[in-house]
């Protein structure tokens, strides 16, 4: 099956700095990705909607200053968590399709666990 | 109300038990539906698409019900290998609303034990 690569797979950070998460597709072209957070024991919950070429489209309640998409080709987005603060620590994971048929897999990256200190 | 709402569990069985997940969704343009299995601290992984029809793969059926906006999920003769987290998936929206959008459930817990 198609291979979504998600760098790093671990921080740790101090409070106050920022932290940049990668999400690539290995063998195919992704126009769209998706971001999610999962806190311990909880649901994947999405957070943004990352557009190749344009700007991401965020769900209710996330702060686009916070995390900061950008989705610069067909087969990168990142995610930057800009100011971390402990709050933020969390499991942070990435998916993408192949094209937005209603039936397509999602294929998700391996996960970004962040720890703020 | 969450939009997809599944029983958190968690669900003790013995291996060979048959075990069934229930999930409800609230919005009714909702187009496909999945479940997912995701194990500890990894990334969610297909198990099997829902369709109206029911379908089957092995010990796994999937059931929809459309005019309840209810999936189920029944693994039949339970292995070790099944203890997981089973996420009920929507896919929300459709090609005149926006983009498609994968909305998971919270996930049940199952731990098949010897």
């Amino acid at each position: 099956g198609a291979v979504v690569s998600q760098h790093p797979s671990r921080v740790i950070c101090k409070s106050g700095t920022s932290v940049k998460i990668e999400c690539r597709s290995l063998d195919f072209q992704a126009t769209t990705m998706f971001w999610y957070r999962q806190f311990p024991k909880k649901s994947l919950m999405l957070m943004a909607t990352s557009n190749e070429g344009s700007k991401a489209t965020y769900e209710q309640g996330v702060e686009k200053d916070k995390f900061l998409i950008n989705h610069a080709s067909l087969t990168l987005s990142t995610l930057t968590v800009t100011s971390a603060h402990p709050e933020d620590s969390s499991f942070y994971i990435c998916s993408a399709r192949g094209d937005m048929t209603v039936n397509t897999e999602a294929f998700f990256g391996q996960g970004t666990r962040l720890t703020v200190v | 109300r969450k939009e997809v709402e599944q029983d958190p569990g968690p669900f003790n069985v013995p291996e060979g038990a048959t075990v069934a997940f229930n999930c409800t969704y609230s919005n009714s343009a909702s187009q496909s539906f999945f479940w997912y299995r995701q194990d500890c601290r990894k990334e969610p992984k297909l198990l099997m698409s829902v369709y109206s029809s029911g379908n089957e793969d092995g010990r796994f059926t999937a059931q929809l019900n459309r005019a309840s906006q209810y999936i189920s999920l029944l693994i039949r003769d339970s292995k070790l290998s099944d203890s997981a987290t089973y996420l009920c998936v929507v896919n929300r929206g459709g090609f005149s609303g926006g983009y498609n959008k994968l909305i998971f459930g919270a996930g049940t817990r199952l731990a098949v034990h010897p």
